[in-house]
């Protein structure tokens, strides 16, 4: 069964508006997840390293007050697209760890429309 | 920092037959971990293959494979009696064991299989 619950698989937004996209560790507690970026027949981008119980780690070039994360529990990390924009129409990807340098399991993505 | 690097955006193969996928990556550590990574359309971001830097041994799976040639920094995939299954986007991948330990991903090869 699934070990990384991501959610939604999907959504559309207006211009403007916020949106919140949850990943959740199934199986085990996850002290680190990591958030990707993914357009269109492209690769994935790391956007930040999400830290329990600390403060986000953004990648370069990554604007840390557009995309909030919050990794409040072991079991849960949270992005939020701030007023979103169609440029932030996108395919975003959550994975965890289990243990140190253990292999990542990556959420099934957010589709991200914004209109 | 690390960069991956795949050079065939596209690849095609005849089912049952065997086909080789190219990755080259650029690090100044002597140890971390590599992947190969398969993306179907679904998108869910399967692992199919890791190999340790630090093992002379080159990784197996059942059909798929590695070539890794640590000096040459090159970690080539070979997917054998390919099935129509394996049709998908792939996705070469390095992995520091030190550091922030993120997982750099090359620009993905999209593999076709013809019936």
């Amino acid at each position: 069964g699934a070990v990384v619950s991501q959610h939604p698989s999907w959504v559309i937004c207006k211009s403007g508006t916020s949106v919140k996209i949850e990943c959740r560790s199934l199986d085990f507690q996850a002290t680190t997840m990591f958030w990707y970026r993914q357009f269109p027949k492209q690769s994935l981008m790391l956007m930040a390293t999400s830290n329990e119980g600390s403060k986000a780690t953004y990648e370069q070039g990554v604007e840390k007050d557009k995309f909030l994360i919050n990794h409040a529990s072991l079991t849960l990390s949270t992005l939020t697209v701030t007023s979103a924009h169609p440029e932030d129409s996108s395919f975003y990807i959550c994975s965890v760890e289990a243990a140190p340098l253990a292999p990542l399991h990556f959420g099934n993505g957010t589709r991200l429309t914004v209109t | 920092a690390q960069t991956v690097t795949q050079s065939q955006p596209e690849m095609s193969v005849q089912e049952a037959e065997t086909v080789t996928l190219s990755c080259t990556y650029d690090t100044s550590e002597s140890d971390y971990y590599l992947f190969w990574y398969k993306q179907p359309p679904s998108r869910q971001m399967i692992l199919v293959i890791r190999q340790e830097a630090y093992k002379q041994q080159n990784a197996t799976e059942n059909r798929f494979s590695v070539n890794f040639q640590k000096a040459a920094k090159s970690f080539s995939l070979k997917i054998s009696d390919s099935q129509l299954g394996d049709a998908a986007m792939y996705f070469c991948a390095y992995r520091s064991v030190q550091g922030a330990q993120k997982l750099v991903f090359g620009q993905g090869t999209r593999l076709t299989i013809n019936p």
